[in-house]
Formats: C-alpha cells, sequence, structure tokens
C-alpha cells in the first residue's frame, strides 16, 4: 500500500533533550515537507525537501533540522525541544509540483506534547 | 506569497442537506487549488485538486469544488451529507514548480441528525 508512515504517533517529552520523528514513504516520491498543525492556525510548513541532500526552510523552521540522506526517509530532528513546539506534526510527500504530478499524501501525524 | 481564507471556522449542517464550503485564495496567477479532510486523529486525505481546465472538478466521496477566476474561490460543495462527513476540511494552493502548500486554516464540519 502506497503511503507515508510516520513514528511514533504519539510522544511526551521534557525540555532540552533531543528527539527525532522518523518519516518515511514508499512511493519513490521527489518531494517531502513537515507541517505543523496548531488550533486556530491550520497547517504551517516547516521544512521541504526536493530530493536527496536538498533541504529548504518553509514558514516556521526555527528550533528543527531535518536531513534526506535517503529518497525514502525524511527524518525531523528537534535538538532542544521546547514547550511551544508542542503540536501535532505531519509529513507528506509529492511526486513532483508539476500539473500532472503535483499532489501530497499525508502521513498520519505525530502528536508531540513538550514538558 | 499566495494565502488561503477560510471564512468558516465552524458550519453545522443537517444530514442529507447540501454542503458548500467557502474558500478564497490570494495568488497573482492561476494556482494549485486542493481540498483535503482531516477526519478525528487521522492525517489529511485528498478530495480533489483543480490544476486547469474544466472548472468543476470531482472528487472522492461525491465532493465537487467549482473554481471561479473572477471571485478567487474555490468553494467545496456536497449535494447530500452524510453524518461520516463530520470532519474538518482545509482548503490549500500550490505553485507550479514550488513545492510549498499553503493552506487555510479549516471548517470544522459538524452533521445533526
Amino acid at each position: 500500500e502506497a503511503q507515508v508512515t510516520q513514528n511514533p504517533r504519539y510522544l511526551i517529552t521534557v525540555t532540552g533533550k533531543k528527539l527525532t520523528v522518523t518519516c518515511s514513504q514508499n512511493m519513490n516520491h521527489e518531494y517531502m515537507s513537515w507541517y505543523r498543525q496548531d488550533p486556530g492556525l491550520g497547517l504551517r510548513q516547516i521544512y521541504y525537501s526536493m530530493n536527496v541532500e536538498v533541504t529548504d526552510k518553509g514558514d516556521v523552521p526555527e528550533g528543527y533540522k531535518v536531513s534526506r540522506k535517503e529518497k525514502r526517509n525524511f527524518p525531523l530532528i528537534l535538538e532542544s525541544p521546547s514547550p511551544n513546539q508542542t503540536s501535532l506534526y505531519f509529513c507528506a510527500s509529492s511526486p513532483g509540483t508539476g500539473a500532472t504530478n503535483y499532489g501530497y499524501t499525508f502521513g498520519s501525524g505525530t502528536r508531540l506534547t513538550v514538558v | 506569497a499566495q494565502s488561503v481564507t477560510q471564512p468558516d471556522i465552524h458550519i453545522t449542517v443537517s444530514e442529507g442537506a447540501s454542503l458548500e464550503l467557502r474558500c478564497n485564495y490570494s495568488y497573482g496567477a492561476t494556482p494549485y487549488l486542493f481540498w483535503y479532510v482531516q477526519s478525528p486523529g487521522q492525517g489529511l486525505q485528498l478530495l480533489l485538486k483543480y490544476f486547469s481546465g474544466d472548472t468543476l472538478v470531482q472528487g472522492i466521496k461525491g465532493f465537487e469544488a467549482e473554481f471561479k477566476r473572477s471571485q478567487s474561490s474555490f468553494n467545496l460543495r456536497k449535494p447530500s451529507v452524510h453524518w461520516s462527513d463530520a470532519a474538518e476540511y482545509f482548503c490549500a494552493v500550490g505553485v507550479l514548480g514550488y513545492s510549498t502548500l499553503t493552506f487555510g486554516k479549516g471548517t470544522m464540519l459538524l452533521v445533526s441528525p
């Protein structure tokens, strides 16, 4: 089944303790993105990647890192989490950004709580 | 930069009644437009998308949307709502060649018996 898989689904951590949220897609998609969803704010893009070793900042990149060493994986790293990073996180992938292939598939989300 | 406005935060519709969710976008050229649905505790599922051509697009689950360039709108419609349609709906705009999808803040649909 074509899908985007995120792990973990739920995570509670303490301020300052480094964590990684994994994301993997099995569709051979070029593009991958991370979004955070907060009540009243909708979804905002954190980082995106156009291909292996090519990443760029989205609208809210502060406090996050990403890497794209393999096409299928796009982990989100919080090196020193803070309570304002408590949120619902989504990873998504798309085959491209052209008229025939633009369309993001989303993972099921990771609910992160930082105390 | 592009932006999306969903004017209604919540909408309540009776089961069997028709539905229209509003979406207005701001972008200088022709945008790529999407509607996603998020059921409680779930990820986002693509309902439909518009790139060009016929301005009335059909999607999954009986939904359709109409692109109106003159009104900068891309409203989502369904003729008869089912209780299982209760969810949050997001309109999003993309730009050719750019990977960023800009989302509206969402509209929560409640379905009453």
